[in-house]
């Protein structure tokens, strides 16, 4: 399968503290995504990142991209409670007619 | 913008009936894609287009499935008849060309979703 695999699978934190996730892919890429998925609610995308690029930043976001490792990372700085969410990798295969595959998702709980 | 609209939100329906999700993207954007979302198998992309053109439909379950865009801005989902495994959230979502071709490279904008109960 090419579908990315998160890290960890969840992670719970108090507010303030840094969180990071982690995402394994298998073959190359012509970018990566990471999109959010609040509760019942529909993916948003928060950050692209492509595979000439080492590191993008967003706000609180950070992500880092090793196409050597074929892994990358996203840190969330200052967490708040309102980043409870799930957080997905997706990456776009060089010579797959361009889809985005998602990874299983890191489920994030941020506590007061 | 509405960004994009997804419709019903929820469906409750028996098996062998027919469901019917609809789905209208945000304007400007040519790339169309239905994923189906499950705690089983994650989030599965079903079906795209480009320019209303089906590109990749590799992940449709089987004949069962269908999807069309009728025009530029709108697509269906058809499950017929349906099965308590078909059971999930439905997304669809868009991108434009933006900076990069094909579109399909791009963030792309997700609908709400139609949460699927078939008995």
């Amino acid at each position: 399968s090419q579908q990315g695999e998160e890290d960890p699978q969840a992670l719970s934190i108090q507010e303030g503290e840094n969180a990071t996730m982690n995402c394994s892919y298998k073959t190359s890429i012509n970018n990566l995504q990471w999109y959010r998925q609040n509760s019942g609610r529909g993916l948003v995308h928060l950050i692209l990142i492509r595979s000439n690029e080492r590191e993008k930043h967003s706000g609180r976001l950070r992500v880092t991209l090793d196409t050597s490792k074929k892994s990358s990372s996203l840190l969330i700085t200052a967490s708040r409670a309102a980043d409870t969410a799930s957080y997905f990798c997706a990456t776009v295969f060089t010579g797959t007619a361009s889809k985005l595959t998602f990874g299983t998702g890191t489920r994030l709980q941020v506590t007061l | 913008d509405a960004g994009v609209i997804q419709s019903p939100r929820h469906e409750v329906t028996e098996m062998g009936q027919e469901v019917t999700l609809r789905c209208k993207l945000i304007s400007g954007h040519n790339s169309l894609f239905w994923y189906r979302q499950t705690m089983m198998r994650g989030l599965e992309l079903l079906i795209y287009f480009n320019n209303n053109v089906p590109i990749d439909d590799s992940g449709m379950p089987e004949d069962r499935f269908s999807a069309k865009m009728p025009n530029a801005s709108f697509s269906t989902l058809k499950i017929q008849p349906s099965e308590p495994r078909d059971s999930a959230v439905y997304f669809c979502a868009s991108s434009n060309p933006g900076q990069a071709l094909p579109s399909s490279y791009n963030e792309q904008f997700f609908g709400p979703g139609t949460r699927l109960t078939v008995l």
